[in-house]
């Protein structure tokens, strides 16, 4: 089973910023990497597929990168609606989820 | 719209059985694969299920292979989930999620595109 890392656990910004998430996989996914998004009390939205694909309904500002084993979401600039928990997850080996990254407000 | 609804949650004791469904619409529902997703309070989701458009592949998550049953019903756009054997740390927020593609074992680039709100399970005596 492929272990997801993420980091940080929390990310504290203010808005406007740019936030740089990380996923690393314990071994090669490809490019075979989702990411989504929790606001508390709602359920996960996709944002990102295939590593850097945006799904529909997803803005611009939010940004995938990466192959193989380390990934990363970029939030450009932070709009209020973004703080929120993000989780990526991988379906080339079995089918996991990360850990998590709470991005907070400074 | 595309919308997944859950039922049958609720509270049930250590050992003891519970089926929860899911009730889907605004999308052709035989073209796509469905999944249960599960999420124990402050922790993050867990694949538990998925089966495939015609119903004829499905896995399980180890945690609960051997005790927990997919299924679906195109004819009435439902997918259920028979939860037996249930453990204490069976108890989450489970999920009915819809995949992007037809199966999920072979299409890697797929996702989890469409999400339910969720049915809580509580497992307690």
């Amino acid at each position: 089973e492929v272990v997801l890392t993420q980091s940080p656990a929390t990310l504290s910004l203010s808005p406007g910023e740019r936030a740089t998430l990380s996923c690393r996989a314990s071994q090669s996914v490809s490019s075979y990497l989702a990411w989504y998004q929790q606001i508390p009390g709602q359920a996960p939205r996709l944002l990102i597929y295939d590593a850097s694909k945006r799904a529909t309904g997803t803005p611009a500002r939010f940004s995938g990168s990466g192959s193989g084993t380390d990934f990363t979401l970029t939030v450009s600039s932070l709009e209020p609606e973004d703080f929120a928990v993000y989780y990526c997850q991988q379906r080339s080996n079995g089918l996991t989820f990360g850990g998590g990254t709470k991005v907070e407000i400074k | 719209e595309e919308q997944l609804v859950e039922s049958g949650g609720g509270l049930v004791q250590p050992g003891r059985s519970l089926r929860v469904s899911c009730a889907a619409s605004g999308f052709t529902f035989d073209n796509y694969a469905m999944h249960w997703v599960r999420q124990a309070p402050g922790k993050g989701p867990e694949w538990v299920s998925g089966i495939s458009w015609n119903g004829l592949i499905v896995d399980y998550a180890d945690s609960v292979k051997g005790r927990f049953t997919i299924s679906r019903d195109n004819a009435k756009n439902s997918l259920h989930l028979q939860m037996n054997s249930l453990r204490v740390e069976d108890m989450a927020l489970y999920y009915c999620v819809k995949d992007s593609g037809p199966e999920w074992i072979g299409y890697p680039r797929d996702a989890f595109d469409v999400w339910g709100q969720g049915t809580l399970v509580t497992v307690s005596s």
